[in-house]
């Protein structure tokens, strides 16, 4: 069974400060792996996107992929309130896309 | 820009009873999915359409459900026979090639009573 796990929260974070999301993936062919955001009773919309090993960085947004230890992470520096919502981690082999259960971020003002 | 519509928001049905729900994928799209999320549960893939047939299905895409491109436009998930479990958010995706990103819809919501 191929699994993404992530910390469903909810993550509380004061305004200005780095939210630091987690991901773990079972699956070693998985090839892409996507970060998206969902508002409540939203559709899913896509942040970010990361291939290959290392840090691929957008605005606020930085994430890490690490194929060895099966982890991918979403960093949003100088986090604001519009930031709140529930942040999915998506794995990709092929056409059959998983996603994680989400983490609830809350940013404070 | 060009974005995923998806008709209708909301479809309440009745159990046993068979529903349409539709989608439009962005235009030069060639990769069409689709996707569930029931209240407060995670995202899950259904099926994945290419070149007039399914190029993938998971295990929940049972014999109830079939999807179908009846034009250039339009793509649409079938449930013959609704179940009170099928009750929740249905998602379209596109994408334009297998590797590329997927652009989701706004979602139908249906509610099977």
């Amino acid at each position: 069974q191929k699994e993404v796990e992530q910390n469903s929260g909810p993550l509380s974070v004061p305004e200005g400060a780095i939210a630091s999301l987690n991901c773990t993936y079972s699956d070693r062919g998985s090839q892409s792996f996507f970060w998206y955001r969902q508002y409540s009773g939203k559709s899913p919309e896509l942040i970010m996107f990361i291939y290959s090993n290392g840090d691929k960085e957008d605005g606020r947004f930085t994430a890490q992929l690490n194929k060895a230890s099966q982890y991918v992470s979403l960093l949003i520096r100088d986090s604001q309130p519009s930031d709140s919502a529930t942040y999915l981690c998506a794995v990709r082999e092929d056409n059959d896309m998983r996603f994680g259960a989400g983490t609830r971020l809350t940013v404070k003002p | 820009e060009p974005e995923v519509t998806q008709t209708p928001s909301h479809q309440v049905t009745q159990m046993g009873q068979e529903v349409i729900l539709r989608c439009v994928p962005i235009s030069n799209h060639l990769y069409f999915y689709w996707y569930r999320q029931i209240l407060g549960q995670k995202v899950e893939f259904l099926v994945s359409f290419y070149n007039n047939e399914i190029s993938e299905k998971s295990e929940i895409f049972d014999d109830q459900f079939s999807v179908e491109r009846p034009d250039g436009s339009n793509f649409t998930l079938k449930i013959r026979s609704t179940k009170l479990e099928d009750s929740a958010m249905y998602f379209c995706a596109s994408s334009y090639s297998r590797t590329d990103t997927q652009y989701f819809g706004p979602g139908t919501r249906l509610t099977v009573l």
